[in-house]
């Protein structure tokens, strides 16, 4: 099954509203990161965020280990967020750090 | 923050031919990695390289995958001979170094078009 679960698939939201992106890991993890994928695919990265709260700008991470979850929070949403949010997961320990996506979270702003 | 770079951006060659991607990592990094999108699904782990050598590939990086690099200069992916089930955007990303916590800065892919 899927090691790593997005939520939601898709969201469509007005502009100016919040959202909250989430993801859940069926193993543990060492760290986690979340990207922003432009609709011509090149990938941003969002936050290398391996534990606790990180913010920059309208966007906030959180991540805890323990409960293997991570959440991006969106504020005050614009037009110019919308795109595919991915999340993934590093597993630790011998698994030679590779990277786990999540299938993504596809956000759509409307005016 | 550190770029990592990938030549060719597009690439549109025959099944069949062989092909040769490019990344051009972090400076200092050691670590270095390719990974998969085919077209509207989820990115996929192709294989990480380490100290010269393959450290671990996923059941995606077939015996007609190769990856190298040679004398410090670019890290590269090559398939040969392709199949059209290669098209997708392939991803390169390097690590610092092994262990530890440490980002993995990628480049902007590149669009394989097997036709």
């Amino acid at each position: 099954g899927q090691q790593v679960q997005q939520s939601p698939a898709s969201l469509v939201l007005q502009e100016g509203e919040n959202a909250e992106l989430q993801c859940n890991f069926s193993t543990s993890l060492n760290s986690m990161q979340w990207f922003y994928q432009r609709p011509e695919g090149s990938l941003v990265s969002l936050f290398y965020n391996p534990s606790g709260t990180k913010q920059s700008g309208r966007l906030t991470s959180t991540t805890v280990i323990k409960e293997r979850r991570s959440s991006l929070h969106i504020s005050s949403s614009q037009i110019t967020d919308s795109g595919t949010y991915l999340c993934a997961m590093e597993r630790g320990g011998g698994s030679g750090n590779k990277l786990i996506f999540g299938t993504g979270t596809l956000l759509s702003v409307k005016p | 923050g550190p770029k990592v770079l990938q030549i060719p951006s597009h690439q549109i060659i025959d099944m069949g031919q062989m092909v040769t991607l490019n990344c051009d990592p972090v400076s200092n990094h050691l670590y270095f990695y390719w990974y998969k999108q085919i077209l509207g699904q989820q990115m996929e782990f192709l294989v990480n390289f380490y100290n010269g050598k393959v450290m671990e590939k996923s059941k995606l990086f077939k015996d007609q995958f190769s990856v190298e690099r040679p004398d410090g200069s670019y890290f590269t992916l090559k398939i040969q001979p392709t199949a059209l089930e290669d098209s997708a955007v392939y991803f390169c990303a390097s690590r610092r170094d092994w262990g530890g916590y440490a980002e993995q800065f990628f480049g902007p892919g590149t669009r394989l078009t097997v036709l």
